[in-house]
């Protein structure tokens, strides 16, 4: 089955600054890479995606990259803002069929003012 | 938007009782994961549900059966609760039909309290 590492567990970062959040998967079969925040006792909410098909996405002051031939993929943040603190899951999965979704440990990012 | 609803948001049971969660699924979502998180832990897949038909099975354990009913809501029985059991429980929905397919979309959540 699929396995996804996600470092670091914690990271912190002055406000404004840049957050970068790595994960590796094993299943080169996975094909889709979605990150969920997740603020204290709240669900998980999609924030962004990439399909193996594209390197890089970026949505306003976040971007996600995705190296296939490492099996690689990153979140990254930039001009943090206190409200970014969150854990940040990432998830590797396949398209279609009945394929669940692995997540990381998750990244506990704290943005100091 | 209409989103996953779960009751109840809050439970607070005694070792050995029994629980029942509810999950109603985003209208039109075909497909219900139930998964638990512990603290500090991520999301860890229970089981899923695909057109009322289990689908995927996880780290279900046997104390604990699941089913989707004819209205696509589903619901998490578990029996015989242990400390251990005392976690948050998310509800998840997804539209097998579609190019979005993959994209899960989470309930709130019911936390559960075995004392």
């Amino acid at each position: 089955g699929e396995n996804v590492e996600q470092h670091p567990s914690t990271l912190s970062v002055q406000e404004g600054d840049s957050a970068v959040i790595k994960c590796t998967y094993s299943d080169s079969a996975s094909n889709y890479f979605p990150w969920y925040k997740q603020e204290l006792g709240k669900r998980p909410q999609l924030i962004i995606d990439i399909r193996s098909n594209v390197g890089e996405k970026k949505d306003q002051r976040i971007a996600v990259t995705l190296n296939k031939t490492a099996k690689h993929f990153s979140l990254h943040i930039t001009e943090t803002q206190p409200e970014d603190s969150a854990v940040y899951f990432c998830a590797a999965t396949r398209s279609g069929g009945s394929y669940i979704p692995t997540f990381g440990r998750g990244t506990s990012l704290i943005v100091h003012p | 938007a209409a989103g996953v609803i779960q009751s109840p948001r809050h439970l607070i049971k005694e070792k050995r009782e029994t629980a029942t969660l509810k999950c109603y699924p985003i209208p039109r979502h075909d497909t219900v994961y139930w998964y638990q998180q512990g603290p500090g832990q991520d999301p860890q897949f229970l089981i899923s549900f695909y057109e009322k038909m289990q689908s995927d099975k996880g780290s279900i354990p046997d104390r604990f059966s699941a089913q989707q009913f004819s209205d696509y809501h589903s619901e998490l029985n578990m029996s015989s609760l242990e400390l251990g059991d005392s976690a948050l429980y998310f509800c998840a929905s997804s539209s097998k039909r579609g190019s979005a397919n993959e994209k899960l979309f989470f309930g709130s959540g019911t936390q559960l309290s075995v004392l």
